[in-house]
This record gives structure tokens, sequence and C-alpha cells, in this order.
């Protein structure tokens, strides 16, 4: 196993439109991080699962974002009606009952024009 | 709640003196602490953490910090700066469910 992957690397999309991202964890995390980090700035927590429950949701998740994990591996991360303000970069994370192995992925970076 | 200030946005320090990135932290339960490190358009790379035991925590690439409970500190440093350690540097709390809580980032330049 190679890690946190997650795709895609880069997204461009239009303001208004709607997009998804993926992020297969480590094979045997059972939990699943989202974060969000904005240019200078540190990531920000935004959800996680512990296998397909999705046990806690940050305030910065607003109702254009829904995230799911349906069989306890891979989640996907989807944002409805992007706004500029969405541009950022999305790291997901992984990691088993503690924090020791917990891994992060290399994120997506999305820009909204 | 856990929430994390790092003190100074920005550090300059010349080639071969020392690196100090402070990081100071709040917690409702007993604090898992980590430093991170992450370079132009790349992701976060683990420097060192800490959990349990020993208090001076020693990491990659020269870099050690050491847990302060009495000061709710966990301060980054290393004792000679290369120029490949200009990067912006983040430290973490984790949760009750290991989600991290990281603060607004320390820039690091060295100066040769």
């Amino acid at each position: 196993d190679t890690g946190v992957s997650q795709d895609p690397r880069h997204k461009i999309t239009k303001r208004g439109q709607n997009v998804t991202f993926r992020c297969d964890p480590i094979s045997e995390h059972n939990r699943l991080y989202w974060y969000r980090q904005t240019l200078g700035q540190g990531p920000e927590f935004l959800t996680y699962f512990q296998n397909e429950a999705q046990l806690e949701k940050s305030r910065l998740l607003s109702d254009r974002f829904s995230a799911e994990r349906p069989k306890g591996s891979f989640s996907t991360l989807e944002i409805q009606r992007t706004e500029q303000g969405d541009s950022a970069m999305y790291l997901c994370a992984s990691s088993g009952e503690t924090v020791y192995g917990y891994t992060f992925g290399s994120g997506t970076r999305l820009t909204v024009v | 709640a856990q929430s994390v200030t790092q003190l100074g946005s920005h550090v300059s320090v010349s080639e071969g003196a020392l690196v100090l990135l402070r990081c100071n932290y709040s917690s409702s339960v007993p604090p898992y602490l980590f430093w991170y490190v992450q370079y132009p358009n790349q992701g976060l790379q683990l420097l060192l953490k800490y959990t349990t035991g020993a208090t001076l925590v020693k990491g990659i690439n020269g870099f050690e910090a050491e847990f302060k409970k009495s000061e709710t500190s966990f301060h980054l440093t290393k004792p000679s700066a290369h120029m490949s350690d200009a990067a912006e540097y983040f430290c973490a709390v984790s949760g009750s469910g290991n989600q991290f809580y990281f603060g607004t980032g320390t820039s690091l330049t060295v100066i040769p």
C-alpha cells in the first residue's frame, strides 16, 4: 500500500458547477478525514468517518458540501454550486484507532473561476 | 475544545543559526501534538509527534520539540538552519476523534 491517494490532483471548474473528489485511504485504516487548506492558512478540519459512519462535521461544512464513505473504504467529497471561496486545497487523511500511522494524501487543488 | 496558536507568521534566520518556531495549544484532553512541514505546492510531511512518554521529541532533519504541559507549549527547534529548511511549518493538536486542529502556520526563511 502506497499511502493515501486523492483524485484528481487538480480541478478547475466554473462557478456554479458541481465537483466531486475521491480519497482512497490506507487499506487497514478505519478512520478517514477531510480537511480544507486555503492559501496562506493551515488545514481546517471538515469531517471524519469511522468506517462508513460520518461522526463529526465542522460548521465549515456548509449544506453545499457532502461527504460519503459508502462501504467504509474510499470516500467522496462533493461540492455543489461551487463558489470562488471554495478555491482551496482539499486534503484527505486516514488513520487507525490511534494517531499512529496518521497519513495525509497529497490533496486536490480546486480552482473556481 | 482543541486549538493551536503559532506565534509569528514569518520567521527569518541566518543559515547555521538556531531555528525556534513557537506553538501553544489548548486542549480539553491530554494532547497529542504534531509538527508538519509543507514545501510549496506539496503536501504535509510529518516532522515529529508527541503522544506519551518522553517530553523531548526528536524528529526528522534534525528537528526536535519539547512538550511543556505547564506552559501549554510545543516549540520546534533546530540547532543549525539549512537552506533546505525554508518552508511553511504547521503545529497541530489532535481531538478526541483523532481529527487534527492546525495552527495558521509559520513561514521560515533562511538567509544565506
